[in-house]
């Protein structure tokens, strides 16, 4: 079962614009929606996230839109740079059934950015 | 160095050989995690540890994968007879404190195993 949906899964776009990547979720038990970043060979890497409470978050070019009624959230890229070029994963946090503290990240199956100049 | 370290970073197993994998997370990290990632794919969690004590064994695949941190710092994560199916990267994670507080997790770059 896929608790998180992402697309597209591939997307190419001009440097300069804006790279537009989106999420929908399932469980409403989820609490932390984080972006991360991953480059070939590397581990994802934090880039932005959100609590349910914030319908929208601003880091620099990164911004995060969520609508917990549509249980859906979005990262927006702007002004794209072949720099950005890596996949990008959006994840959700619950706690595990165990009670005693377990969070597991649940992530989309992730969008190939290519920014090209 | 100062970031989650794995070992090996690249791994072939004959299919059913047993292999150990490696994670030295970030000094004085409590939290833990493993997660697999298959090709083209996002990670899926395995296991997780706060310290010495594995929390959630939850996504381990079968009984033939295992992991234990028995001194809270190193994690071994030990696959018994591998099979085709094994083959992915195992991806390690630390936190400081709970994970849940800030959701961020640390990675190290992953093994990549292959059974043939």
């Amino acid at each position: 079962q896929q608790q998180v949906k992402q697309s597209p899964q591939s997307l190419i776009v001009q440097k300069g614009g804006i790279s537009i990547i989106n999420c929908a979720y399932e469980n409403t038990a989820f609490d932390y929606f984080p972006w991360y970043q991953q480059f070939p060979g590397k581990g994802p890497a934090l880039l932005i996230a959100i609590r349910p409470d914030v319908s929208e978050k601003k880091e620099g070019r990164f911004t995060i839109s969520f609508n917990k009624s549509a249980k859906q959230f979005s990262l927006h890229i702007m002004d794209s740079q072949p720099g950005d070029s890596a996949t990008y994963f959006c994840a959700a946090l619950s706690i595990g059934d165990s009670g005693a503290g377990s969070y597991q990240l649940t992530f989309g199956k992730g969008t190939k950015l290519s920014v090209i100049p | 160095g100062a970031g989650v370290s794995q070992s090996p970073r690249y791994k072939v197993a004959k299919r059913g050989q047993d292999v150990a994998l490696r994670c030295d997370p970030i000094s004085g990290h409590v939290s833990l995690f493993w997660y697999q990632q298959a090709l083209g794919q996002g990670p899926e969690f395995l296991t997780y540890f706060q310290n010495e004590a594995q929390l959630d064994k939850s996504g381990l695949p079968s009984d033939r994968f295992f992991a234990e941190r028995p001194e809270g710092s190193v994690s071994t994560l030990k696959i018994q007879r591998t099979q085709q199916e094994d083959s992915a990267v195992y991806l390690c994670a630390s936190s400081s404190g709970l994970a849940g507080v800030s959701g961020e997790l640390f990675f190290g770059e992953g093994s990549r195993l292959t059974v043939l």
